[in-house]
């Protein structure tokens, strides 16, 4: 079973829009990762936030993480067409364990 | 994906036949990871191995075989191709110290059994 699930399924926007998308997850975590998978490419490490830390920044993406409530968001900010892409997040018991993957949020930033 | 290769690309086989898909990483990354994607069902993990001669079992391993003889290299073999196994297969690696930059992942093998 995934452990990670994102929420919307597709979500499209305007250029310059904010994107969030939302993961949750089902058990204990070392850390959550999100990853980029542009159409017919392999997936692209964006973010990885550990379990004791609510906030990371990298560029245009801050992404949040909820202990507590099992959840993180991936905002990406003043979104360009280049974005457009399906994002997944992923979580790790441990470094170098399995990583569970969600069944991804297809982006689509319209130009 | 500079570093980690997959071959072939593209693949397709027949009912019933052996296949093998190659992966080959450049950083001596210890972890070395085999994924399926499918419609509908993200990326499922098929085997990992966490250095030469470990591996183990993930999400959905029946059907496939892997072995890791060398650090750089995992190859995954489906000893008898069946449909249900068109998917597109992604190898990843990782690093004991890269663990802040996620994992690496290949660039997939598109494989189509007939």
């Amino acid at each position: 079973s995934q452990q990670g699930e994102e929420d919307p399924q597709a979500l499209s926007i305007q250029e310059g829009e904010n994107a969030t998308m939302n993961c949750s997850y089902k058990t204990s975590i070392n850390n959550l990762q999100w990853y980029r998978q542009n159409s017919g490419r392999g997936l692209v490490h964006l973010i990885l936030i550990r379990s004791n830390e609510r906030e990371k920044h990298s560029g245009r993406l801050r992404v949040t993480l909820d202990t507590s409530k099992k959840s993180s968001s991936l905002l990406i900010t003043a979104s360009r067409a280049a974005d457009t892409a399906s994002y997944f997040c992923a979580t790790d018991k441990r470094h170098g364990s399995r990583l569970t993957f969600g069944e991804g949020t297809q982006l689509t930033v319209n130009p | 994906d500079a570093g980690i290769t997959q071959s072939p690309r593209y693949k397709i086989t027949e009912t019933g036949r052996q296949v093998t898909l190659m992966c080959h990483q450049t950083w001596s990354h210890s972890y070395m990871f085999w994924y399926r994607q499918d419609l509908g069902h993200g990326l499922r993990l098929i085997y990992y191995s966490a250095a030469a001669d470990i591996t183990d079992k993930g999400e959905v391993p029946d059907g496939y075989v892997v072995s890791r003889s060398k650090t750089e290299n995992f190859p995954l073999t489906l000893e008898s191709a069946t449909r249900s196994q068109t998917s597109v297969y992604f190898c990843a690696s990782s690093g004991d110290w890269t663990e802040n930059y996620g994992y690496t992942f290949g660039s997939g093998t598109r494989l189509t059994v007939v």
